[in-house]
């Protein structure tokens, strides 16, 4: 199994409070990849990373930030949280971003907002 | 429409008998992924697909390029089977940070 550790795995929060969700890996990836996962929905992209400190949006980025000062670490910031942001949040690592790369997930951390 | 259809959403088998998921597409792909997805766990890859069949103890996947569809069977089901399964496509000459999942299928293998 790919070395990728989320923490925390469970969160309850309240509305507006600022809630950090990390990603750790030792696989030395250096594509890193932050999605949240609702019912009826797929996978959903928030942010990216293509290296230290270089990240980018993803498909649902708007009211989340993301840092990475580390190889092996990818951090998710929600500002201030809403109940929309209620979710299961999933970390991925990738070797390569081409056409022949592959994903390697984490355990999920799940974030009830109230 | 979708991008990534997956059929059915919903399953439910008796443990032993032979299963199929679909995953119908809409785009060129340079490859499908199958995922497996335990009840309260992680996401683990099955298999990645560009052409053909693969094999993996009793799961099976096979993709047709030309219909724009994949199939993962399981045969001699077991309850530990159980899981949600997410067929994801890699659309050609895209990277992985634009990889299109489906919604799942959820299977319950009963003893």
């Amino acid at each position: 199994d790919a070395g990728i550790t989320q923490s925390p795995r469970h969160k309850v929060t309240e509305t507006g409070t600022p809630v950090t969700l990390r990603c750790h890996q030792t696989e030395n990836h250096r594509y890193m990849y932050w999605y949240r996962q609702d019912p009826g929905h797929g996978l959903r992209l928030i942010h990216y990373s293509y290296g230290v400190k270089d990240t980018d949006k993803g498909e649902v980025s708007d009211g989340y930030s993301v840092s990475r000062s580390k190889t092996e670490d990818f951090l998710l910031t929600l500002e201030s949280a809403t109940s929309s942001q209620t979710s299961v949040y999933f970390c991925a690592i990738s070797e390569r971003d081409s056409d022949s790369g592959e994903l390697f997930f984490g355990e999920g951390s799940r974030l009830t907002v109230l | 429409k979708n991008e990534v259809e997956q059929s059915p959403q919903n399953l439910t088998a008796q443990e032993g008998e032979f299963i199929t998921i679909n995953c119908s597409y809409s785009v060129g792909i340079s490859a499908l992924h199958w995922l497996q997805q335990h009840p309260g766990g992680g996401i683990v890859s099955l298999f990645m697909l560009s052409s053909g069949k693969k094999k993996h103890g009793r799961l099976i996947a096979t993709i047709n390029i030309q219909e724009k569809h994949s199939s993962l069977h399981i045969t001699a089901s077991h309850p530990r089977d159980s899981a949600v399964y997410i067929c994801a496509l890699q659309r050609q000459w895209e990277g992985v940070r634009d990889m299109r999942f489906g919604a799942g299928t959820r299977l319950t293998v009963k003893p």
